[in-house]
């Protein structure tokens, strides 16, 4: 069994600030990694994901996150932030051990409010 | 456009009258799956679909039904809906999940339960 934990649920900044959004997982396999995000009254898009090779990934907006095997985390983090990247922010992983099923699974999702 | 689409995006309704999701995607996905979203408890998948006629429980499926007749459609059905259905569910889709393939997400329907 797999699960996530996304250490804060709301994360308040001011803009141009910098962000780091924590995420830690938990696997008895390897796994895919991912983070989501949803803006107000939307669905869920890909921000970016961690499949294989580097383990420092860019995504869209200017984010990005590091994967470290030892200590199970995929946290993501932005050098300066926007009011537009306010939105909620949802980690997720799955099991890559290439198994016949697939299932994705969230964190509870972390609350980004930049303010001005 | 490439989209995944769901209807409606907004519905109230009573205890026990069976209601139907309906979620369409256009992209020739094999992988299917619907996701309910609560305050504090992020996304929890209800069912999903490898492939046509392909469908298994997801973590939540007490209460729910899916069908997969055909690839680009994957209908959520309540056949007696409770109040504690009440939600914003997702319908995403997927093209080789495996192999680490993004899923793409639906608007989203807000589902009221009265």
């Amino acid at each position: 069994a797999q699960s996530v934990t996304q250490l804060d649920s709301q994360v308040p900044v001011f803009e141009e600030a910098p962000v780091e959004l924590r995420c830690n997982y938990s696997s008895s396999v390897s796994v895919y990694l991912f983070w989501y995000v949803q803006y107000p009254n939307q669905g869920l898009q890909l921000l970016l994901k961690y499949l294989s090779g580097s383990t420092l990934v860019k995504g869209i907006n200017g984010f990005e996150a590091e994967f470290n095997k030892s200590q199970t985390s995929f946290h993501l983090r932005k050098p300066s932030v926007h009011i537009s990247d306010t939105a909620e922010y949802f980690c997720a992983v799955s099991d890559n051990s290439g198994g016949s099923n697939y299932k994705l699974t969230f964190g509870k999702g972390t609350l980004l409010t930049v303010n001005p | 456009e490439a989209q995944v689409t769901q209807n409606p995006r907004y519905l109230i309704t009573v205890t026990g009258k069976k209601l139907t999701v309906t979620c369409s995607q256009n992209m020739n996905h094999e992988y299917m799956s619907w996701y309910r979203q609560d305050p504090g408890l992020g996304l929890r998948q209800i069912y999903y679909s490898m492939n046509v006629e392909v469908t298994d429980k997801g973590d939540v499926p007490e209460g729910y039904k899916v069908s997969r007749k055909e690839k680009r459609n994957f209908p959520l059905i309540l056949e007696s809906p409770s109040p504690n259905q009440t939600s914003l569910y997702f319908c995403a889709s997927s093209l080789s999940p495996l192999a680490g393939n993004e899923q793409y997400f639906g608007p989203g329907t807000r589902l009221t339960v009265t």
